[in-house]
């Protein structure tokens, strides 16, 4: 069965500062897909990034960064200079095949506050 | 609109009522879903829907019965509801079942079970 980890539950950080999102998981399959989704108070969550297992090469979007480690089982999500538009619920997810269809399974979620 | 909408928002039901979630997709998506977040919980998947076929029903009380009218519709029919069914339930679209493709999320209707 798989399973995803975040052991953080909440982190609070001042405006400027940099804060790293651990994500761990579990997986039989040898493909699978990551994704990180973002959830503000308004409810919606966003996609963030998808990751196929066999690319482990990391990823940079502004100030966002992305630390996928196959060897730790880790897809870890850092954001540098945070500001406080970045406060809101982050979740990490593994999608794996189920016969012909996918089950995305979601991590706990880490609440991420941004102080100014 | 764009994007996948959600209504109600906000839902106040007792537990002898009937209700129904509405959710719609524009972005031509195959596949829907419905989840339900509660507090301190990971989202649980409930039901996905696939070219309009149930594919997935993961142990979900009958008091909650789906309905996909076509690819672009999802309703989530309520009734009998407990108090513990409180929660924020989304909806989500992708383009096909496949594990490439990203979800995309509504609003979300948080519903409150008296």
């Amino acid at each position: 069965a798989q399973k995803v980890t975040q052991a953080q539950t909440e982190i609070s950080v001042v405006e400027k500062e940099d804060v790293t999102l651990d994500c761990v998981y579990e997986t039989r399959d040898t493909t699978y897909y990551l994704f990180w989704y973002k959830q503000p108070p308004s409810g919606e969550l966003v996609f963030l990034i998808r990751r196929n297992s066999f690319d482990e090469q990391n990823e940079i979007s502004g100030r966002y960064s992305w630390n996928f480690q196959k060897s730790t089982s880790s897809f870890n999500f850092t954001i540098t200079a945070s500001q406080v538009v970045d406060s809101a619920v982050y979740f990490c997810a593994l999608s794996e095949l189920t016969g012909a269809n996918s089950k995305l399974t979601f991590g706990k979620g880490i609440t991420l506050s941004v102080r100014p | 609109e764009t994007g996948v909408t959600q209504t109600p928002r906000h839902l106040v039901m007792g537990m002898t009522n009937k209700k129904s979630l509405k959710c719609e997709q524009h972005l031509g998506h195959n596949a829907m879903y419905w989840y339900k977040q509660s507090a301190k919980k990971p989202l649980e998947l409930m039901f996905v829907y696939s070219l309009e076929e149930r594919v997935e029903n993961n142990s979900v009380p009958s008091r909650f019965s789906p309905e996909c009218p076509n690819s672009s519709h999802l309703f989530l029919h309520l009734h009998t509801l407990q108090p513990e069914d409180s929660a924020l339930y989304l909806c989500a679209s992708s383009q096909d079942a496949a594990p490439t493709y990203e979800q995309y999320f509504g609003p979300g209707t948080r519903l409150t079970v008296t």
